[in-house]
């Protein structure tokens, strides 16, 4: 059974970077698919923010694209998210998600609320 | 950048209706890149359609999607109490760009 869980800080101040690993157990990422993150501002819709390709190639959301970094650990079977100088309109619930394609996904993490404020 | 509208914003039905959801988008967009999920209070979205047509795996049969360009449609032919949630489609565009639609809720009457 594929598995997806977030991690890291539930609280980040205004300007400074949020990091979040997603750990993934039940399939190994470097056996292939595409790995994203995904966002919900409480009470409203969904947001893409970005994918990696098990072989490390990126896409970003242009909106975000010069704020993110999306990276992969084969070794830990876990990806991360780095949005950097964040402000309170980056409050959100942050899902990991494992898309076969580029164009969904099928298995995602229960999601984290990260909260900016200072 | 393709933008999806999804209508209408809130349905109204009771258990055992049929339920009819609209995605349209502002281009026309590749079935095959065209998906519906289904999320409840607090719970991570739920893969339902991929492919605008295909069923993910352990979806009832009566969840259908159909529709092409820029037309898409989500199918619920005989509504159980679970299925009142929101629902959202996503499109994947030749800019390498994913984008959801703004999500309709499926609320019992």
């Amino acid at each position: 059974q594929v598995q997806l869980q977030e991690s890291g800080p539930g609280l980040v101040k205004p300007s400074e970077t949020l990091s979040l690993t997603c750990a993934v157990s039940g399939y190994s990422i470097s056996s292939g698919y595409y790995w994203a993150w995904i966002r919900q501002p409480p009470g409203k819709g969904l947001e893409w923010i970005g994918s990696i390709y098990h072989s490390g190639s990126t896409y970003y959301n242009p909106s975000l694209k010069s704020r993110v970094t999306i990276s992969v650990d084969t070794s830990k079977n876990q990806f991360s998210l780095k949005l950097t100088s964040v402000t309170a309109a980056d409050t959100a619930v942050y899902y990991c998600a494992r898309g076969p394609q580029f164009s969904y996904s099928d298995y995602w993490g229960q999601g984290t609320l990260v909260t900016v404020s200072s | 950048e393709i933008v999806l509208t999804q209508s209408p914003g809130t349905l109204s039905l009771s258990p055992g209706e049929r339920a009819t959801l609209s995605c349209r988008a502002s281009q026309s967009v590749s079935s095959s890149y065209l998906a519906w999920y289904q999320q409840k209070p607090g719970q991570a979205p739920r893969l339902l359609i991929y492919g605008a047509s295909s069923r993910a795996t352990g979806i009832p049969d009566r969840f259908s999607g159909s529709g092409s360009g820029t037309d898409f449609t989500l199918t619920i032919s005989r509504l159980e109490p679970e299925d009142f949630a929101v629902y959202y489609c996503q499109q994947y565009g030749s800019s390498l760009l994913n984008t959801f639609g703004q999500g309709t809720k499926l609320e019992i009457k």
